[in-house]
């Protein structure tokens, strides 16, 4: 059974900080990862996604890299803005031998002004 | 495009009784997911319909929980009778092709049972 670990659980960190958030998956025969933003009492907005091939992608201030064979994705936010602040999923898809999408808790992140 | 729909947003009945949310997919997409969103908690897979067969309901409480996907389109939940742990938020995702496009959620339908 796959299962995806999100360190940590909540940030916060001053406006204009760079950070890091941290996934860990532990079936590494995964077809992709994907990072999810969530507001509160929202749907999920996919930010981006990983192909299993793929080492990282970039989109704006997010980048995200994938080292599957160690099971571990992180997701870097530079020069963060108070309108970042949400809880951020990391999902893989596939592992124990199905196109599961397999979300961790989340990490929440309060960008403080 | 038009992204994945559901309703309605937000939904209050009392326990034991019934309710039921509606999901329509992004056009094209074959594959469509219910997931379980317990406060605090990431989301948990449901069921997964790919065109309107059942590929996966092995987490769904099939006691009280049924779904359904007519033509291959939209798709429907229901629980009857709800129970005070049923509250939480119900997301709906399509897909293409999972393995190569990844998912697209629609808002949710947030549940409180009282």
């Amino acid at each position: 059974k796959q299962e995806v670990t999100q360190i940590p659980a909540a940030l916060s960190v001053p406006e204009g900080e760079n950070l890091v958030l941290n996934c860990s998956f532990t079936d590494s025969a995964i077809y992709n990862l994907q990072w999810f933003r969530q507001d509160p009492g929202k749907g999920l907005t996919s930010l981006l996604l990983i192909q299993s091939s793929q080492r990282e992608q970039t989109s704006g201030r997010l980048n995200a890299s994938l080292d599957k064979s160690s099971g571990r994705s992180t997701l870097y936010i530079a020069a963060s803005q108070p309108g970042d602040s949400a809880t951020y999923l990391c999902a893989v898809t596939g592992g124990a031998g199905s196109y599961q999408l397999t979300f961790g808790k989340g990490t929440k992140l309060s960008v403080i002004p | 495009e038009a992204g994945v729909a559901q309703s309605p947003r937000y939904k209050i009945i009392e326990k034991r009784q019934s309710v039921a949310f509606w999901c329509n997919p992004i056009s094209g997409h074959a594959t469509l997911y219910w997931y379980q969103q317990i406060l605090g908690q990431g989301p948990k897979l449901l069921i997964q319909f790919q065109n309107n067969g059942v590929v996966d309901d092995s987490q769904l409480p099939k006691d009280r929980f049924s779904a359904e996907r007519l033509k291959g389109v939209d798709s429907t939940l229901k629980i009857q009778p709800a129970k005070l742990e049923d509250s939480a938020v119900y997301l709906c995702a399509s897909s293409f092709t999972a393995a190569n496009y990844g998912y697209t959620f629609g808002s949710g339908t947030r549940l409180t049972v009282v």
